[in-house]
Formats: structure tokens, sequence, C-alpha cells
């Protein structure tokens, strides 16, 4: 089993919806969770950090679920520009910033 | 605002053949990682350096060494590339400071061997 598993999608949605990802990791003792967009051909680049509490920016909110072992991204109200593939990322304990990323789920925005 | 750079962009090897990726930072971070990335794999971490001297391997460090003799310059060396080493790599640096911080990355660097 991989340690950072995600949907490879791709999820094809209308502009103006909702659309939600999950991300599951395997262990237990990981710490630090983060979603990363990435555009066609380019660098990762952090969306956000994902906090216990949950956090919100704009149209994109992130949990996390401790229990069940797994993150999520909810975007609402999606734009054109939201087409991306969006990476999980968790650290692995005692690895300081070594972060484990999932295979990324593509996100397609149509008009 | 140079943040992580990483050269060339693009490079062709032959089966056999040795190279070095270069990626440097100048923001100070103190820690570095090489990743490679493939279609339906994700970002799986070859090798990492917390601080200058000190590498560890990755998931996927075979074929691949690595040194960090200053806090900016972290070289990646094919020793003898292979075509399974066909891939994009991405250099990327943190602080170690805090927990929670932010990964940057370079802008990858398209390898094929042929």
């Amino acid at each position: 089993r991989k340690e950072v598993e995600q949907d490879p999608g791709p999820f094809n949605v209308p502009e103006g919806a909702t659309v939600a990802f999950n991300c599951t990791y395997s262990n237990s003792a990981s710490q630090s969770f983060f979603w990363y967009r990435q555009d066609c051909r380019k660098e990762p680049k952090l969306l956000m950090s994902v906090y216990s509490s949950g956090n919100e920016d704009g149209r994109f909110t992130a949990q996390l679920n401790r229990a069940s072992q797994y993150i999520s991204l909810l975007i609402r109200d999606s734009k054109l520009s939201d087409s991306a593939t969006y990476l999980c990322a968790v650290n692995r304990v005692g690895g300081y910033n070594k972060l484990i990323f999932g295979a990324g789920t593509r996100l397609a925005v149509h008009p | 605002n140079a943040g992580v750079t990483q050269t060339p962009k693009f490079q062709v090897l032959k089966t056999g053949q040795s190279m070095t990726l270069q990626c440097a930072q100048d923001m100070n971070h103190e820690y570095m990682s090489w990743y490679r990335q493939d279609p339906g794999m994700g970002l799986r971490l070859i090798h990492y350096s917390v601080g200058a001297g000190i590498t560890d391997q990755g998931e996927v460090p075979n074929g691949y060494n690595v040194s960090r003799s200053t806090t900016e310059d972290f070289p990646l060396r094919l020793l003898s590339a292979a075509p399974s080493q066909t891939s994009v790599y991405f250099c990327a640096s943190s602080s170690l400071r805090q927990l929670n911080t932010e990964a940057f990355f370079g802008q990858g660097t398209r390898l094929t061997v042929v």
C-alpha cells in the first residue's frame, strides 16, 4: 500500500460546481499535511496547509480527519483557472520536512 | 526573487553517460531535497539534506548521488544514466525552523535517457 494515496481522476466539472478530493495516508503518526497545486509541466506550489481544526482560504477548504487518516480539499464555485493537478503531501515522522506526496488528482473545469 | 533555481531545464543523455543536475536556493533554507516525477507515480523522494555536509537517502536513491558542500547548493549526480531514469526532476527547499513550512520547488529538469 502506498504511503499517501489519491484518486487520480480526472474530475471533470462545470464552472461553478463544488468538487472535493480526498487523500489517505498510512502513517498514523504523521504530523504535517499540505495541498499543493501543479499546473501542466510546471512545478508544484503550495495551495494550503491543513490544520487539525480545518482551515479555509477563499473558495478552498481543507480538513484533516486523523481517526480515518485522510485529508480533504473542497473547492467551491470552481473556476476555469482551477484546472490543475492537486497533490496532497504528508510529512514523514522524524523526517523534518521530508514530504511524501500522493500521485495527484487531476481537475478539469469546463465552461 | 530567485528562490530555487534548477539547471538545465531539458537534457537528453545516452545510456551510460553521467551528468549533474544543479540546484541552488537563495532563501538560506536548511532543508533541500530532490524528487522525480513520473506519470501516475507522483513525486518520489530521491535524496535529501538537512544542512551542509549532511545528506540521506529517500525512497528511490539507487543510481543517484548527492552532496551538500554549501547551504545554497544541492547537486544531483546521475552516475550511469539508464532509460528508467527518464523523468522530470524537481529540487525543493524549505526551512527547518518551523514544522509546517512551505516547500519551494525549482522549475524542474526534464531528462530523457536514450
